[in-house]
């Protein structure tokens, strides 16, 4: 596709279920970021892919929260034993050039999740 | 690591008027600086970005920024507003080398009216 997609764009869910976002970036982007937007803490950084590189898991809360990007495309975010302050809206980004900040990230439309 | 102080949470303006976001950032290390706007129920969509070069930095629809290194700021300005310019902005800022992970400010909302 042209852009950055995400699915689902929104989701539902209870408390302690586990679920699944997936993002599926630019084609040829080598970088895949994850961020996450809520009200409370503003736009923070979560994990980021680069090539066949370890993944920075810097910026993942909590051992709740785990990332794999497959054939260095598609990527999923997992969060295992939902809390309600997981809602937010996670974003998805990539990029041509990983390292640096040199390359533009372009932003998925994102994941709207709500736990209940 | 890098921090950005968005000034203003909340700019209301008029169709036509000039408006201008204040952004600061903090860093020990040289940075490049970016301006992204979200729309309604949208992703973010990158506005502008300073690598190096020039400090006056021009954008899409009509926006541009002004780098200053000595005040640590990067303000977003844009001439006449639109209705269609209601959206929230965020200034971000990333390191150089390998330090790709973008730190971005609080956001400020811009809402244009007739």
């Amino acid at each position: 596709g042209a852009g950055v997609s995400q699915s689902p764009s929104n989701k539902v869910t209870e408390k302690g279920k586990d679920v699944e976002l997936r993002c599926d970036p630019i084609s040829g982007h080598t970088a895949l970021y994850w961020y996450r937007q809520s009200l409370g803490q503003g736009l923070e950084f979560l994990i980021y892919f680069q090539g066949n590189s370890a993944p920075d898991k810097s910026g993942l809360p909590s051992d709740r929260f785990s990332a794999e990007r497959t054939g260095g495309s598609v990527s999923t975010l997992t969060i295992q034993r939902t809390q309600q302050e997981d809602s937010a809206v996670y974003l998805c980004a990539s990029s041509l050039v990983g390292t640096g900040g040199t390359g533009t990230q372009y932003f998925g439309p994102g994941t709207r999740l709500l736990v209940l | 690591a890098q921090s950005v102080t968005q000034l203003d949470s909340q700019v209301p303006v008029f169709e036509e008027a000039p408006v201008e976001l204040r952004c600061n950032y903090s860093s020990s290390v040289s940075v490049y600086l970016f301006w992204y706007v979200q729309y309604p129920n949208q992703g973010l969509q990158l506005l502008l970005k300073y690598l190096s070069g020039s400090t006056l930095v021009k954008g899409i629809n009509g926006f541009e920024a002004e780098f200053n290194k000595s005040q640590t700021s990067f303000h977003l300005r844009k001439p006449s507003v639109h209705i269609s310019d209601t959206a929230e902005y965020f200034c971000a800022v990333s390191g150089r080398g390998n330090d790709y992970k973008l730190s971005f400010g609080a956001g400020t909302t811009v809402t244009v009216r007739a």
